[in-house]
């Protein structure tokens, strides 16, 4: 009965090479949303989809692109890994609009060599 | 803007011992509040959520919270932690921005259990 499924779990990649982390649900949520997080820090919002409406956040890098092409599924794209993206990536759903809870993935770990 | 605090960055309790972690906030309006639990390596778990009405809120594996306005607070408590309890901590606050919604995490809380 997994709601919000990641893939992979892990993920090594190297330094520039484009990389794409996977997020799906079976609770088709209207919301969709990427965060990073980096080891003991808060969960940063990288941006959401609200059905096939993007919305980045204004300090996102250029870097992170997202795809939704069906409800059920949205994928991030790092064009060009560094160093510093090395992190875990966390999907989330929320229902609908006006505001519900977020329902999280397990995370993807991001390794950059 | 809209912020949340969590003043202690660890904590450790012994097993059976009561816990009280600690958020406030800074909103403007009456504010959705929450409370996550991440175990290393893992996604974050909602524990419980406050929107309105009774201000004490009940949540999955006995934790419950106390929404305060007058202090700007939204504490976690469980009368008897067990060693699984063990994890790191996040209060959330929602700014619903258009009809999207968005969370403010707090920087987190580690919880340890002595045994």
């Amino acid at each position: 009965d997994a709601m919000v499924i990641q893939n992979p779990r892990y993920q090594v990649t190297q330094f520039g090479k484009p990389v794409t982390l996977s997020c799906s649900q079976t609770l088709n949520h209207n919301v969709m949303y990427w965060y990073q997080q980096k080891s003991s820090q808060a969960p940063k919002l990288l941006f959401h989809y609200y059905d096939k409406d993007f919305n980045n956040e204004a300090d996102t890098p250029d870097n992170f692109q997202s795809r939704r092409p069906n409800t059920s599924f949205c994928f991030l794209d790092i064009r060009s890994p560094g160093l510093g993206d090395a992190a875990m990536y966390l999907c989330a759903t929320s229902r609908d609009e006006g505001f519900y809870e977020q329902y999280f993935g397990p995370g993807t770990r991001l390794t950059v060599t | 803007a809209q912020s949340v605090t969590q003043p202690d960055i660890h904590i450790t309790v012994s097993e059976g011992a009561s816990l009280e972690l600690r958020c406030n906030y800074s909103y403007g309006a009456t504010p959705y509040l929450f409370w996550y639990v991440q175990s290393p390596g893992q996604g974050l778990q909602l524990l419980l959520k406050y929107f309105s009405g009774d201000t004490l809120v009940q949540g999955i594996k006995g934790f419950e919270a106390e929404f305060k306005r007058s202090q700007s607070s939204f504490n976690l408590r469980k009368p008897s932690v067990h060693w699984s309890d063990a994890a790191e901590y996040f209060c959330a606050v929602g700014a619903p921005r258009g009809s999207q919604g968005n969370l403010i995490f707090g920087k987190g809380t580690k919880l340890s259990v002595k045994p």
